[in-house]
C-alpha cells in the first residue's frame, strides 16, 4: 500500500487566495482525519470523517475553513480567502476504526503539506 | 472524555543514556494507547501501541512502554539513546469512537 497520500507537499500562495489541500487515505481505511502544526499551538485536530461523514468539525478554526470528503478514497481541505496565520503544515491521517480490536484506531499519517501564505 | 498530558515537553540526554519520556492519561473507557515519533519536516510514524494484551510493549527502534492503569500512566523508555532519536514524541489516547487525543508533545535531544 502506498499509505496516506497528500498533495501538493509544499504550497506557497498570497493572502486572499484560495487554496485546496487533497488527501487519499488508505484503502479500506473509514476514519480520516485533518490536522494542522505549528510551532505556537502543536498539533491540532481539525476535523474528522468516518464513512465520508463529518463527524466532529470543532477544531475548525473558522468558516473560511471547510472539508469535504465526497467518497471513500479522497479528501479536500479548502481555505478562502487564506491569511498568513493560515501558514502551518497540514497532515492527514486514516484509521481503521470500529468497536474494539487490537488493530484499531491507529493512524497513518501522510507526509504533510507545507502552507505558507504571504 | 479523555486527555492524555506529557509531563516533561523537553527531555535532554547523552547518547548512550537511558531515555524516559512520561505520559499520563484519562480516559471513561478502555483505552488504546499509542506513541508517535516525528523527525523534523516529517510526518508522524508509530513507534508503538497497546491495545489491551500485553502491559509492556515493544516498538521499533528499541522503545518500549509499559501501561499502569493503577497510575494512569504509559511512560515510553529506551534502554541506550542514539542520536538518531533526536525528535519529537507524542502520547495518544484512543477509544473505540474512533477519536484520538494527542499529547502536547517531549522534544528529545540526545548529546553527543
Amino acid at each position: 500500500d502506498a499509505g496516506v497520500i497528500q498533495s501538493p507537499r509544499h504550497e506557497v500562495t498570497e493572502m486572499g487566495q484560495e487554496v485546496t489541500l487533497r488527501c487519499k487515505p488508505i484503502s479500506g481505511h473509514d476514519y480520516l482525519f485533518w490536522y494542522r502544526q505549528t510551532m505556537m499551538r502543536g498539533l491540532e485536530l481539525l476535523i474528522y470523517f468516518n464513512n465520508n461523514v463529518p463527524i466532529d468539525d470543532s477544531g475548525m478554526p473558522e468558516d473560511r475553513f471547510s472539508a469535504k470528503m465526497p467518497n471513500a478514497s479522497f479528501s479536500t481541505l479548502k481555505i478562502q480567502p487564506s491569511e498568513p496565520r493560515d501558514s502551518a503544515v497540514y497532515f492527514c491521517a486514516s484509521s481503521l476504526g470500529g468497536a474494539g480490536g487490537s488493530s484499531y484506531n491507529e493512524q497513518f499519517f501522510g507526509p504533510g503539506t507545507r502552507l505558507t501564505v504571504l | 472524555a479523555q486527555s492524555v498530558t506529557q509531563l516533561d515537553s523537553h527531555v535532554s540526554v547523552s547518547e548512550g543514556t537511558p531515555v524516559l519520556l512520561r505520559c499520563n492519561y484519562s480516559s471513561s473507557y478502555s483505552p488504546s494507547l499509542f506513541w508517535y515519533v516525528q523527525h523534523p519536516n516529517k510526518g508522524l510514524q508509530l513507534l508503538l501501541k497497546y491495545t489491551s494484551a500485553a502491559t509492556l510493549v515493544k516498538g521499533i527502534n528499541g522503545f518500549e512502554a509499559e501501561f499502569k492503569k493503577s497510575e494512569t500512566s504509559f511512560h515510553l523508555t529506551k534502554p541506550s539513546a542514539h542520536m538518531s532519536d533526536a525528535a519529537e514524541y507524542f502520547c495518544v489516547v484512543s477509544t473505540n469512537a474512533g477519536k484520538s487525543t494527542f499529547g502536547d508533545g517531549t522534544t528529545l535531544t540526545v548529546k553527543p
